[in-house]
């Protein structure tokens, strides 16, 4: 089984520019998750999408974070204009059912410089 | 406000010996906890989990303890193995009747097993 994977593994943008994020779920997990971890700190929650729906997008810092999933298949994760501030390694996580254990990616190392 | 705390960013210990791991948490409606354990360039994968009807939750060498009167859990790993080495997250998931939603995590522990 393939696991979560996320593309790209590394992104170097500069101030104001647009930056995409993808992640592809395990097939067949309906639950997709994004989160961000910053400068080392602690991994914080951005949003839960239920196949193409958003069931929680309360952890979105701003208007300049956009996440999609159409079709209920993979998800992208839009950051436009990109801030300094949003730097740090954005991972992408999913579940079959919403007790089940989250299988995480390997992350998106976003630079903005 | 950070609502899970992991006080010590990290930890060495000698391999074969006990490490122990320390969390601790402010929001007194956490009712479910989980470790994760996280390599360098990989995405945290789950490693243990513990419901607050327990104080104990065993599996393998991995061992969680709850004190829900302190507000505290650790994670006990013994013998530790090289293969240990990592950062370590405790988690608490956002709401009340799902275990894995809205996970609030804590900064992580770096822990290191010298050989």
């Amino acid at each position: 089984e393939a696991g979560v994977t996320q593309f790209p593994s590394h992104s170097v943008i500069e101030k104001g520019q647009t930056v995409t994020l993808r992640c592809d779920p395990i097939s067949g997990h309906d639950n997709l998750y994004w989160y961000r971890r910053v400068m080392g700190k602690e991994i914080k929650f951005l949003l839960h999408f239920v196949k193409e729906s958003k069931q929680d997008e309360s952890g979105m810092p701003n208007n300049r974070f956009l996440a999609e999933r159409t079709g209920g298949t993979y998800s992208t994760l839009k950051v436009q204009p990109a801030e300094l501030e949003d730097s740090g390694v954005y991972f992408c996580a999913s579940s079959q059912v919403r007790d089940s254990p989250l299988h995480f990616g390997n992350g998106t190392r976003l630079t903005v410089t | 406000d950070q609502q899970v705390k992991q006080n010590s960013p990290s930890l060495s210990v000698q391999e074969g010996r006990i490490s122990i791991l320390n969390c601790d948490y402010t929001n007194s409606m956490f009712d479910y906890f989980l470790w994760y354990k996280k390599y360098p360039a990989e995405g945290p994968t789950f490693l243990i989990s513990i419901s607050s009807i327990k104080d104990k939750n065993e599996d393998g060498r991995f061992t969680v303890f709850l004190n829900k009167s302190a507000k505290h859990l650790s994670l006990h790993i013994v013998p530790s193995q090289p293969g240990d080495s990592a950062v370590y997250f405790c988690a608490a998931p956002g709401t009340a009747f799902f275990g894995n939603e809205k996970l609030t995590f804590g900064t992580g522990t770096r822990l290191t097993i010298i050989p």
